[in-house]
C-alpha cells in the first residue's frame, strides 16, 4: 500500500517559469512532510518541510502548500532554473511509528527537467 | 554541517560473497541512522532503523540475517549484505538524524552505494 504517492513521474518546464510538483498521501497520522531533491548516484538533499498544522511554508524560490482535507501537498519552484533539474521526492513522517526515530515514508519521485 | 558519508561509493562482488557498507556522520552525532534501498526509477524503501548500542529494527519483508546492521558508535553504522545474490544489486543509501542541531524529523543522507552482484 503506497501511503505517499507522486503520480507524475516526470515534469518539464521552461527556465523562469513555475514548477509545480504534486504529492498525495493516505495516512492521516502523518505530522510532517518534507521535500528532498536527488541527483543521479547521489543521496537526497533536504529542501523544505511543513508541519501538518500549517498550510504553507516558504523558503526563497521554494514554497510548499499543504491541503489536509484533500491529503495533498505541492512544491512550487519559482522561477525555475536549469540547476533545479533533478528527481524530487515527497516524504512524510508517521509519528505513530516512533517520535524518537522519525521514520520517513517516501513517494516514488518526480523527475523535473528545466529547459534553458 | 550535517554531512553523512558512505563507503564504498560503488562495489562489484561475486554471488555468494558478503559486502560491508559503512555510513558515517562526519560532523555530528547520530543515535539513529536509517538504511534505504532504491531500485531504478523507484522510491526509497526503508530497510531498517539502526540505533546506537542496540539492535536494529527491520521493516517488514527485510531479512535481518541477510542484511546485518551494526551501529557501534554515534558516528558509524554498517550494513553487511551476506551471501549476496544478483537480486541484491541495488543502490543503498543511509541517512542520519542530527540530534544536536537538526529537527526531530529531518534526515541527512549519504551519497549512496551502488552494489552490483555478478
Amino acid at each position: 500500500d503506497q501511503q505517499v504517492k507522486q503520480n507524475s513521474p516526470s515534469l518539464s518546464v521552461q527556465e523562469g517559469r513555475i514548477s509545480i510538483l504534486n504529492c498525495d498521501y493516505t495516512n492521516s497520522m502523518f505530522d510532517y512532510f518534507l521535500w528532498y531533491k536527488k541527483y543521479p548516484a547521489e543521496g537526497p538533499t533536504f529542501l523544505i518541510s511543513i508541519s501538518s498544522i500549517k498550510d504553507k511554508n516558504e523558503d526563497g524560490r521554494f514554497t510548499v502548500f499543504l491541503n489536509k482535507s484533500a491529503k495533498h501537498l505541492s512544491l512550487h519552484i519559482v522561477p525555475s532554473q536549469p540547476g533545479d533539474s533533478a528527481v524530487y521526492f515527497c516524504a512524510a513522517r508517521d509519528h505513530t511509528y516512533s517520535s524518537n526515530t522519525g521514520k520517513l515514508i517516501f513517494g516514488q519521485g518526480t523527475t523535473l527537467q528545466v529547459k534553458p | 554541517g550535517a554531512v553523512v558519508s558512505q563507503h564504498p561509493s560503488w562495489v562489484i562482488c561475486k554471488s555468494g560473497t558478503s559486502v560491508k557498507i559503512e555510513c558515517r556522520s562526519l560532523d555530528f552525532q547520530a543515535t539513529t541512522m536509517f538504511w534505504y534501498r532504491q531500485f531504478p526509477k523507484q522510491s526509497l524503501m526503508l530497510m531498517a532503523t539502526s540505533n546506537e548500542g542496540s539492535k536494529a529494527t527491520y521493516e517488514q519483508g527485510v531479512e535481518k540475517d541477510k542484511f546485518l546492521i551494526n551501529h557501534a558508535s554515534l558516528t558509524l553504522s554498517t550494513l553487511t549484505v551476506t551471501s549476496a545474490h544478483p537480486e541484491d544489486s541495488s543502490f543503498y543509501i543511509c541517512s542520519a538524524r542530527d540530534l544536536g542541531t537538526g529537527t526531530h524529523y529531518e534526515q541527512y543522507f549519504g551519497p549512496g552505494t551502488r552494489l552490483t552482484v555478478t
